[in-house]
């Protein structure tokens, strides 16, 4: 079945620093890629998505490109803030099936210090 | 605005005791889960339903029921059954087909005391 896998938390940097959270996924067709946001006592919010190859996904200063050749999609930023400070989920959708689910990782707590 | 909306936001549940957690949509969507999340892990599916009057089971459904009697509302039923209940529950929902994005609610948090 199909699968995402994070690294493992957690991150800390200082502000300004610069942010990638690895993912990596296994799917048997060609699903569409999401990253999601959680802060602390909230649901999770998406950040941004990608729905085939070598699209770039961005929204507040994230991107993150959808690589086949790797199975990746890699969550980066070049500056991050204190208010960054979140809980990041990496997940997947198959577009084949008409059920709707994703498929999420277990998520990468990050704490920005200024 | 269209959303999700989950009550209560907090909820404190008696041992033997079953408690119910609300989870209605105005977004229109078919598809409607529920997740379970625990402290520094990820989210675990519990039931989700992608019409009304039908819902299947996911990978945590022990302990746990719910129905579908309207479009808009999925309520979740932590029955007595379940004996780790303390967690926090995110309910969330989506159009059918698949390759979309999930729109999440707030959650609610419920603790056993």
């Amino acid at each position: 079945g199909d699968s995402v896998t994070q690294m493992e938390g957690p991150v800390t940097l200082s502000e300004e620093a610069f942010l990638t959270i690895n993912c990596t996924y296994t799917a048997t067709g060609y699903p569409s890629l999401f990253w999601y946001v959680q802060y602390p006592g909230e649901g999770l919010q998406l950040l941004l998505k990608a729905t085939k190859a070598d699209d770039k996904g961005s929204n507040k200063g994230f991107e993150a490109t959808y690589r086949k050749e790797t199975t990746s999609f890699h969550l980066e930023k070049g500056s991050v803030q204190v208010s960054d400070s979140a809980v990041y989920f990496c997940a997947l959708s198959d577009p084949r099936t008409n059920a709707g689910k994703s498929t999420f990782g277990d998520g990468t707590t990050l704490t920005v210090k200024p | 605005d269209g959303g999700i909306t989950q009550s209560p936001k907090y909820l404190f549940r008696k041992e033997g005791q079953n408690v119910t957690l609300s989870c209605e949509q105005n977004l229109n969507h078919d598809a409607m889960y529920w997740y379970r999340q625990d402290p520094g892990q990820g989210l675990r599916l519990i039931y989700y339903s992608q019409i009304v009057n039908d819902f299947q089971k996911g990978d945590i459904a022990e302990g746990y029921s719910v129905s579908r009697e309207k479009k808009e509302s999925f309520p979740l039923t932590v029955t007595s059954a379940q004996k780790n209940p303390t967690a926090f529950y995110l309910c969330a929902s989506s159009i059918i087909q698949g390759g979309t994005e999930a729109f999440f609610g707030q959650g609610t948090r419920l603790t056993v005391v």
